[in-house]
């Protein structure tokens, strides 16, 4: 079975530019959550998508937005990126949500952005 | 205060002896407790899920949880070289949100080093 597939691996953007970023869940899993990830601030709750449906919301300004299509695949989107934007943003699947207090997270290898 | 609080650490330990990692949390009514491995450079991976209160044992770990202190630990017996990596704490909040759904929140990590 397939992991979660993450994509690109790396991007490099000034700060004003947007960027889009993919994540594949594990076939049959519904549920893809974002997280950014930099080195003060640990993993931080974006938004979690389940059956197309943002279901909840972490503490990110408006600038970062995020989708979910019918196959469950997911891409998050950050406009007018400013250079603290820099870090690793990981999307992670779940088969039922994380509404389901004992649901375990599969991360993908996740996508580095750097933000000139 | 944070949901989720870690000692970043680096915690060293020399090899074969019990490496103990600790985390607290803020939410009383948390029902769900993860531990996660990341290693440098790769995302985290899931190692032990805990629910209940008392001890839940898989090969050398250990996760212990007390729900009455809000205290959750992973205890690492006869630690080895290739335990060493950040480990994250994780914690099911069930507070909802407007929306009626709950989010899973990460501790920043520590970092367990294993001397040879």
């Amino acid at each position: 079975k397939a992991g979660v597939t993450q994509t690109p691996r790396y991007l490099i953007k000034t700060r004003g530019q947007q960027v889009t970023l993919s994540c594949s869940p594990i076939s049959g899993h519904r549920s893809v959550s974002w997280y950014q990830q930099t080195p003060g601030q640990g993993l931080q709750f974006l938004f979690e998508y389940f059956s197309e449906t943002q279901r909840n919301k972490g503490n990110f300004p408006g600038r970062f937005s995020g989708r979910q299509f019918s196959n469950s695949r997911s891409e998050m989107n950050v406009s007018t990126l400013e250079l603290g934007d820099s870090a690793l943003y990981l999307c992670a699947s779940s088969l039922e949500g994380l509404d389901r207090g004992g649901e375990k997270l599969f991360f993908g290898s996740g996508t580095q952005l750097s933000v000139l | 205060q944070k949901e989720v609080e870690q000692n970043s650490g680096p915690l060293s330990v020399p090899e074969g002896a019990i490496a103990s990692l600790n985390c607290t949390y803020s939410d009383r009514v948390s029902q769900s407790f993860f531990w996660y491995r990341q290693y440098s450079g790769k995302s985290p991976e899931l190692i032990m899920s805990i629910y209940s209160n008392g001890d839940k044992e898989d090969g050398r770990f250990t996760a212990q949880l007390n729900k009455a202190s809000q205290y959750v630990s992973l205890l690492i017996r006869d630690s080895q070289p290739s335990d060493s990596a950040t480990y994250l704490c994780a914690v099911n909040i069930r507070r909802r949100n407007s929306g009626g759904y709950q989010k899973v929140t990460f501790g920043t990590g520590t970092k367990l080093q294993v001397i040879p």
